[in-house]
């Protein structure tokens, strides 16, 4: 069972456009929603942060939307450059669990010149 | 910020012989570090969660017999790949997570890609 849904697989953006990555989830207990972002070849790294006591987060061209009442939180790239360029995953996890972080299914952004 | 080191990045080894991957928390400590493996165009699958001076967490349908996993100190946790097979290769990937609040991120090595002829 998938714990957390990502949309779209995948996502083309004209360079300067917004990109916008989707992901939602069902377990209310979830308190942690990291965004890490991955080049081929190499490790995810964290992008931006949100807890749900807050409804948005910016981090420069970054921006978490979250809705706790929807279940749902949003990446958004603003002025989406071609170094943008990458996989995009969502997560979540939450305190009782320990440590375990749950994992949407990715996103493939292209960022076209 | 933390980092994590994996090592090594690249291995080719030749079926039925053993691979062992490390992965080094550099300026903090874990208690916990997780194994992921990845295939191309896909998400990150957890195969074990590594507990310092304890035995590991296998995730159900992971091998621990193939899939070992040492965890001596703070600051290493090592896989080893035993008896590769070429269905093995794969993007093998460490994180960890600093103690303390359970809502910190986790920090991920940069990968080992494993690839068994």
């Amino acid at each position: 069972q998938q714990q957390v849904k990502q949309s779209p697989q995948s996502l083309i953006v004209q360079k300067g456009g917004i990109s916008i990555i989707n992901c939602a989830y069902e377990n209310t207990a979830f308190d942690y929603f990291p965004w890490y972002q991955q080049f081929p070849g190499k490790g995810p790294a964290l992008l931006i942060a949100i807890r749900p006591d807050v409804s948005e987060k910016k981090e420069g061209r970054f921006t978490i939307s979250f809705n706790k009442s929807a279940k749902q939180f949003s990446l958004h790239i603003m002025d989406s450059q071609p170094g943008d360029s990458a996989t995009y995953f969502c997560a979540a996890s939450y305190t009782n669990t320990g440590n375990q972080f749950y994992f949407g299914t990715g996103t493939s952004l292209t960022v076209i010149p | 910020g933390a980092v994590v080191s994996q090592h090594p990045s690249r291995v080719i080894c030749k079926s039925g012989t053993s691979v062992k991957i490390e992965c080094r928390s550099l300026d903090f400590q874990a208690t916990t570090m997780f194994w992921y493996r990845q295939f191309p165009k896909k998400s990150l699958m957890l195969m074990a969660t590594s507990n310092e001076g304890s035995k590991a967490t296998y995730e159900q349908g992971v091998e621990k017999d193939k899939f070992l996993i040492n965890h001596a100190s703070l600051t290493l946790s090592t896989l080893t790949v035993t008896s590769a097979h070429p269905e093995d290769s794969s993007f093998y990937i460490c994180s960890a997570r600093l103690q303390g609040p359970h809502n910190s991120p986790l920090h991920f090595g940069n990968g080992t890609r494993l690839t068994v002829t």
